[in-house]
């Protein structure tokens, strides 16, 4: 059961420009979201979090928005680089540690 | 500071065999989980261990087994491999049991199995 879905597998963006990538959830329980980036033959990289209380979290070139309601959260980058090309999963988890994960979405930028 | 480390890198193993794959924290982090990924899905969780006791399971068979060694360090056992157990095993770690941090991953160990 897919707890965690990333309904885009692919995005291609010009670079300067924003990426906008989306993820929804079906758990209420989630209570801590997260957005890990993965390189080919790495492991994913910590990107950002939101914790439930919140509806916006900002570092750097990176927001997260958190929509409860609508089960739905997503990151935006801006500007977008060339080395923002990779994997990007979106996951949380319920008061635990069990990490549930989206089956990513892959964001080429385009010089 | 060093990462996540997991050893092997990448390993092959035919159908029966067994494995075991390692992995150590980043210094001071004391949570260490384990996760499958396979081609075209995120990672799937398998075990979480803090201070050497099992503290989650996911769903996965009774061939996963995994313990936690007095320096944080873990190893992740499979026995009676599957093809289907052909997959980017990954191991992440975090610093206590709050639950509201982010967990740190290794590179993977890839693990085929012919």
């Amino acid at each position: 059961d897919q707890q965690v879905k990333q309904n885009s597998p692919s995005l291609s963006v010009q670079e300067g420009r924003i990426s906008i990538l989306n993820c929804d959830y079906t758990n209420s329980m989630f209570d801590y979201f997260l957005w890990y980036k993965k390189y080919p033959a790495e492991g994913p990289t910590f990107l950002i979090s939101i914790s439930s209380i919140k509806d916006k979290n900002e570092d750097g070139r990176f927001t997260v928005f958190l929509n409860k309601s609508a089960k739905h959260l997503s990151l935006h980058i801006v500007p977008s680089q060339p080395g923002d090309s990779a994997v990007y999963f979106c996951a949380a988890s319920a008061y635990d540690y069990k990490l549930s994960f989206g089956a990513g979405t892959t964001v080429t930028v385009r010089a | 500071d060093a990462g996540v480390t997991q050893s092997p890198t990448h390993l092959i193993k035919t159908r029966g065999q067994h494995v075991t794959l390692r992995c150590s924290p980043i210094s001071g982090h004391k949570s260490v989980s384990w996760y499958q990924q396979v081609l075209g899905q995120g990672p799937q969780f398998i075990f979480q261990y803090y201070e050497k006791e099992e503290r989650g399971r996911g769903n996965f068979p009774d061939r996963f087994s995994a313990r936690q060694f007095p320096n944080y360090s873990s190893e992740l056992n499979v026995n009676a491999l599957l093809l289907g157990d052909s997959a980017l095993y990954l191991c992440a770690s975090s610093p206590s049991r709050d639950t509201n941090q982010p967990q740190h991953f290794g590179d993977g160990t890839r693990l085929s199995i012919l």
